[in-house]
């Protein structure tokens, strides 16, 4: 199976500032990475779709990179509304598996 | 735009089968691949397998001797079963479409959208 291994496991910051996560994979996967949103009592929302591509809907602040076996997601300016868990997912190769989430919570 | 919604009992006994059903709304069942996820209580995400709409299925070899996914097309909905189970089978348990887009010769998947989940406890 492909471990996906997210840092931090969780996060304090602010209302405007700039936030990054990071998800790395056991083996390269080239862009085959996902990132969802998951606040509390919600199912996952997907954000970043093929490691940068933007889900139709989602905030520009938002953004991914990556490729190979590192990966960042990007909160440019972070909004009261993105306090939540985060999680990268790699479609790379059945098992299909999830890193262990970034929460993000305020300072 | 399509929906999702999971049903099914909200409490099994140990050693019973768990069986759960997705209804998708809004949108055909067909020509896509569809997908059952889960959730423990505070924990991670875990995918259990998936399903096309013409009844091949693929499975977590974690689960694989366990689960079961079916589908029925006139119903729009697929089905999950999952035998012998135990407490740390307690999960909230998703349903969720298996999005894909080909670039070149590269299909890329992810999962969207999701059910709102149904939170399944094993305990006698």
């Amino acid at each position: 199976d492909i471990q996906m291994t997210q840092s931090p496991s969780s996060l304090s910051a602010s209302v405007g500032d700039r936030v990054t996560i990071t998800c790395r994979a056991s083996q390269s996967i080239s862009s085959y990475l996902n990132w969802y949103q998951q606040k509390p009592g919600k199912a996952p929302k997907l954000l970043i779709y093929a490691a940068s591509s933007l889900q139709s809907g989602v905030p520009l602040r938002f953004s991914g990179s990556g490729s190979g076996a590192d990966f960042t997601l990007t909160i440019s300016s972070l909004q009261p509304e993105d306090f939540a868990t985060y999680y990268c997912q790699q479609s790379y190769r059945t098992p299909l598996t999830f890193g262990g989430g970034t929460k993000v919570e305020i300072k | 735009q399509v929906q999702l919604q999971e049903s099914g009992p909200g409490l099994v006994k140990p050693s019973e089968t768990l069986s759960l059903t997705c209804t998708v709304s809004g949108g055909s069942i067909s020509s896509y691949y569809w997908s059952w996820i889960r959730q423990p209580p505070g924990k991670g995400l875990e995918w259990i397998g998936y399903i096309y709409y013409t009844g091949s299925t693929n499975y977590n070899p974690s689960l694989k001797s366990r689960v079961a996914i079916s589908i029925d097309t006139s119903k729009n909905q697929f089905s999950l079963r999952l035998s012998s189970v135990t407490a740390a089978d307690t999960a909230v348990y998703y349903c969720a479409r298996v999005g894909a887009v080909v670039v070149g010769a590269t299909a890329y998947n992810w999962f969207d959208p999701w059910g709102q989940g149904t939170l399944v406890t094993v305990s006698s």
